[in-house]
C-alpha cells in the first residue's frame, strides 16, 4: 500500500497569513492527489484534485502543486472559515491512502 | 445538486450485521463509481470499497476483505453496504462518496455520513 505522510500534524496561524501543508508518497503517485477539508462536524469536501485542479466552487486563495512523491497545499490570506482539518489522499493506486490530516487553527 | 444521504447506522453488538444504504440523486447514478469510507472517532480516513458503476467489479481494504460486501441497484440510485462479523475497531462514521467515470479519480462529493457503533 503506498502510505502518505501528512505534516505539520497541527498548526495555529492568524488571519491573513500563508500556511502550507505537506504531503509525501511513499512512491511516485503520478499527481494522483486529491485535498480534502473537513469542517467540525462535517464530511470532507474535495478542495483540489489531480495536485493543482481546484474543485468547483473552491476559493482561489487555495492552491496545490507537486509531483512526484512531493506535494504541498497552500492556503493565502487566511480565513476564519478555513479552520478545519485538511486531509490529502492519493489515488494512484488501490487501496486509495490517506494522509492522517493537518488540524489548522486560528491564532 | 448533488446529494449522497446514507442511512441505517446504529449500535450493534461485536459478531452481528449491519447493511448501510446511500441514495444518490442529482447525476447519472449508474455512470459512476461508488465508493464508502470510514473515519473513527477522532481518527483519519479510511477507504474501504469501491464498487463499479456496472458492478462489474469490486474492491475492498483488507481490513474489511471478507467480512464487507459493496453492492448497488443503480435502477434505485442506491448503494449499499453490507457489514458482517462486525467488530469494535469497526465503530466509525461511514461515509458513502462519488468516484468518477474513470476508476483513478478522487471522491467529488460525499454524503453527510452514518455512524456505527460496535460494543457490547
Amino acid at each position: 500500500d503506498i502510505q502518505m505522510t501528512q505534516s505539520p500534524a497541527s498548526l495555529s496561524a492568524s488571519l491573513g497569513e500563508t500556511v502550507t501543508i505537506e504531503c509525501r508518497a511513499s512512491e511516485d503517485i503520478y499527481s494522483n492527489l486529491a485535498w480534502y477539508q473537513q469542517k467540525p462536524g462535517n464530511s470532507p469536501q474535495l478542495l483540489i484534485y489531480d495536485a493543482n485542479s481546484l474543485a468547483d466552487g473552491v476559493p482561489s486563495r487555495f492552491s496545490g502543486s507537486g509531483s512526484g512523491t512531493q506535494y504541498s497545499l497552500k492556503i493565502n490570506s487566511l480565513q476564519s472559515e478555513d479552520v478545519a482539518s485538511y486531509f490529502c489522499q492519493q489515488y494512484n493506486n488501490y487501496p486509495f491512502t490517506f494522509g492522517l490530516g493537518t488540524k489548522l487553527e486560528i491564532k | 445538486e448533488v446529494q449522497l444521504v446514507e442511512s441505517g447506522g446504529g449500535l450493534v453488538q461485536p459478531g452481528s450485521s449491519l447493511k448501510l444504504s446511500c441514495v444518490a440523486s442529482g447525476f447519472t447514478f449508474s455512470s459512476y463509481n461508488m465508493h464508502w469510507i470510514r473515519q473513527a472517532p477522532k481518527k483519519g480516513l479510511e477507504w474501504i470499497a469501491l464498487i463499479y458503476y456496472d458492478s462489474s467489479n469490486k474492491y475492498y481494504a483488507d481490513s474489511v476483505k471478507g467480512r464487507f460486501t459493496i453492492s448497488r441497484d443503480n435502477s434505485k440510485n442506491t448503494l449499499y453496504l453490507e457489514m458482517n462479523s462486525l467488530r469494535s475497531e469497526d465503530t466509525a462514521m461511514y461515509y458513502c462518496a462519488k468516484g468518477g467515470y474513470l476508476l483513478l479519480r478522487p471522491f467529488d462529493y460525499w454524503g453527510q455520513g452514518v455512524m456505527v457503533t460496535v460494543s457490547s
